[in-house]
């Protein structure tokens, strides 16, 4: 069964204050990872999906990568409005699990100014 | 391009009853997964749906149930409702079945009293 775990659970950093969220997951052929970021109230917001250990990818201020555990989502010089519970779900390369997302429980980032 | 629209927004039920979700994909996406999220499992798959044709499903009873129209609006009903089944459900489309990024609405929040 795919198993996606995320830490910290929740992260507090000031503005400024870069760091990094981890995803580890376990999944018998994975087809792709990905970074959702998800604000009260709303629905899932996708950022990026990865495919292959060693692959990276940028937007903003944000950049993941991924290796054959893991998963960072690096945030350089966080800002408030980031913001929000991150999360991290895994596609199982498999027949029958196609389209299935399989979700971490996220990480909740609280930014102060 | 508009997103995925999900109605109602907001239900309130009592035990015992049935409700009905509406889910409209993004425009050209064909394929339309459910899931289930709440605090404590997190977000949970529950089904997706092809061509009117349900393709893969999660471990959800039987009292979980949907389908798709011909014009790839779906539909998710839940039956004899239970305390339990209060969440929020979440709608997400993509291009077909299967497909790497998928997008997802706003979610209707339902509270069984």
């Amino acid at each position: 069964e795919d198993q996606v775990t995320q830490s910290p659970e929740a992260l507090r950093l000031q503005e400024g204050e870069s760091s990094s969220l981890n995803c580890s997951y376990t999944v018998s052929g994975l087809r792709g990872l990905f970074w959702y970021r998800q604000d009260p109230g709303k629905g899932p917001e996708f950022l990026f999906t990865l495919y292959s250990a060693g692959e990276e990818k940028e937007k903003e201020r944000l950049k993941a990568t991924l290796t054959k555990k893991e998963s960072f989502l690096h945030i350089t010089a966080p800002k408030p409005e980031d913001s929000a519970t991150y999360l991290c779900a895994v596609q199982n390369a498999g027949g029958t699990s196609y389209g299935k997302l399989t979700f971490g429980q996220g990480t909740i980032l609280t930014v102060h100014p | 391009k508009a997103g995925v629209t999900q109605t109602p927004r907001y239900l309130i039920k009592t035990r015992g009853q049935q409700v009905t979700l509406s889910c409209s994909p993004i425009s050209g996406h064909r394929s339309v997964s459910w899931y289930q999220q709440t605090p404590g499992q997190g977000l949970q798959f529950l089904f997706e749906y092809f061509s009117e044709t349900q393709r893969n499903k999660g471990n959800f009873p039987g009292r979980f149930s949907g389908r798709q129209f011909s014009n790839s609006r779906s539909e998710m009903n839940v039956s004899t409702l239970e305390l339990g089944d209060s969440a929020l459900y979440l709608c997400a489309s993509s291009l077909v079945v299967g497909a790497y990024e998928q997008y997802f609405g706003p979610g209707t929040r339902l509270t069984v009293t």
